[in-house]
């Protein structure tokens, strides 16, 4: 299995909205509504913001919002934040119990 | 509150076996989920190393499949992580975590650093 496709870094302005990409294959991201997406800053261990495409753990804000569409995933952040600024990685079931990550996406608010 | 945390050598040298333990609190590691290891290579991205089931089934990365051994100890409510014939492209920050049926990691340790060096 290979790794999901995701841009190395995006970055954007407070109070901007931003979209990070994650692209896979019909075997992961386009075979099953089971994407997760992660922050992580830095020396910390990762944090879930979505899993199952676009729903969101109690706590996370409505600012992050998922979707997909065939074989590509998205994670939106509205009304970007300081605090924002970190690494994501997205995540998919890809059959017979295997996970595959994305290669990670640096955000940078300006 | 469901608490990971990770304990095992931080130095493991070439060819050896790299042993790491998760202990849990907060759940009974036999009642439920997933239970696995992800890692991440300094300044790198994340890599899923493999998943144990509360049953004890197991997956692993097929890429490591030939090198990993995950396992349950539901006496001490553990479970652990074996690597072998680690080469320094093993050296990592490992995670231990918790998984939903639908892939996704919700409770993770803090991760621990574990160099292969002679």
């Amino acid at each position: 299995q290979s790794a999901l496709t995701q841009p190395a870094s995006v970055s954007g302005s407070p109070g901007q909205s931003i979209t990070i990409s994650c692209t896979g294959t019909s075997s992961d991201v386009g075979g099953y509504d089971y994407v997760s997406w992660y922050q992580q800053h830095p020396g910390k261990a990762p944090k879930l913001m979505i899993f199952d495409v676009s729903n969101r753990p109690s706590g996370v804000s409505n600012r992050f919002s998922g979707s997909k569409s065939g074989n590509t995933a998205s994670l939106t952040i509205s009304g970007l934040q300081a605090e924002d600024e970190a690494d994501y990685y997205c995540s998919s079931y890809a059959s017979s119990s295997n996970v595959v990550f994305g290669g990670g996406t640096k955000l940078t608010v300006l | 509150q469901v608490q990971l945390q990770e304990s095992g050598p931080g130095l493991v040298k070439p060819s050896e076996t790299l042993s790491l333990t998760c202990t849990v609190s907060g759940y009974s590691i036999s009642s439920g989920y997933y239970w696995g290891w992800i890692r991440q290579p300094p300044g790198k991205g994340l890599e899923w190393i493999g998943s144990i089931y509360h049953s004890g089934s197991t997956y692993y990365n097929p890429s490591l499949k030939s090198r990993v051994t995950v396992s349950l100890d539901t006496s001490k409510n553990q479970f652990s992580l074996k690597l072998s014939s680690v080469t320094a492209a093993d050296t990592a920050v490992y995670y231990c975590a918790r998984r939903t049926s639908s892939s996704s990691w919700y409770y993770w340790g803090q991760g621990t650093l574990v160099t292969v060096s002679s």
